[in-house]
């Protein structure tokens, strides 16, 4: 089955800084998204991206679909954004199953 | 309100007995998942139901089981078949499959 892995598994920042979060996917698919996992484990859809840029406020997400690569950007980091971020992908090979990367904890410190 | 509940918000289970999480959802989707999170793992998909009365398994279905008699709810029972069934357990629904999910609030299984 298709590979999801996210880089880096762990990011400490001070609140005011970006950060670019990256998933790498092993073949092509037809969807991928990014979650926030609050500290409560509530999953809150950030964006639906199969290739192109969107952006929503603070955040912005790029997927390139030909390099099997998705990056999230997070600007102006508040400690808020704090928790863990999925990005999970749709195989274009039929199968109706999301498959989820182990995520990246990013810590913001006051 | 629109969206996705779970109840409860944590469950005990002891050796031998079977639970049933809820997942409720008035979002009007075909689509309903559920999926079980190990501590610092990812979402791993147990079952997953495209339409009323109809459901597949997912990777990790030994020791669940599901039904899905109504469009707006998808129950998951964790039988004594699971052995090691302490985990955090999320539902998700979309309007149907390979579209946006969107995730209830989750429950915490632990095994007394």
């Amino acid at each position: 089955g298709i590979q999801v892995e996210q880089s880096p598994p762990d990011l400490i920042l001070q609140e005011g800084a970006n950060s670019t979060l990256r998933c790498n996917f092993s073949d092509s698919v037809n969807n991928l998204q990014w979650f926030h996992q609050n500290p409560w484990g509530q999953l809150i859809n950030l964006f639906y991206i199969p290739s192109g840029t969107k952006q929503n406020g603070r955040l912005s997400a790029t997927t390139v679909a030909t390099e099997r690569y998705s990056l999230l950007y997070i600007s102006s980091s508040q400690t808020t954004d704090s928790g863990v971020y999925f990005c999970a992908v749709h195989s274009n090979f039929g199968n109706e199953k999301l498959t989820f990367g182990t995520g990246t904890r990013l810590t913001i410190i006051p | 309100d629109g969206g996705i509940t779970q109840s409860p918000k944590y469950l005990f289970r002891k050796e031998g007995q079977n639970v049933t999480l809820s997942c409720e959802q008035n979002l009007n989707h075909d689509a309903m998942y559920w999926y079980r999170q190990d501590p610092g793992q990812g979402l791993r998909l147990i079952y997953y139901s495209q339409i009323v009365n109809d459901f597949q398994k997912g990777d990790i279905a030994e020791g669940y089981s599901v039904s899905r008699e109504k469009k707006e709810s998808f129950p998951l029972t964790v039988t004594s078949a699971q052995k090691n069934p302490t985990a955090f357990y999320l539902c998700a629904s979309s309007l149907q499959v390979q579209e946006t999910q969107y995730f209830g609030p989750g429950t915490r299984l632990l095994v007394l």
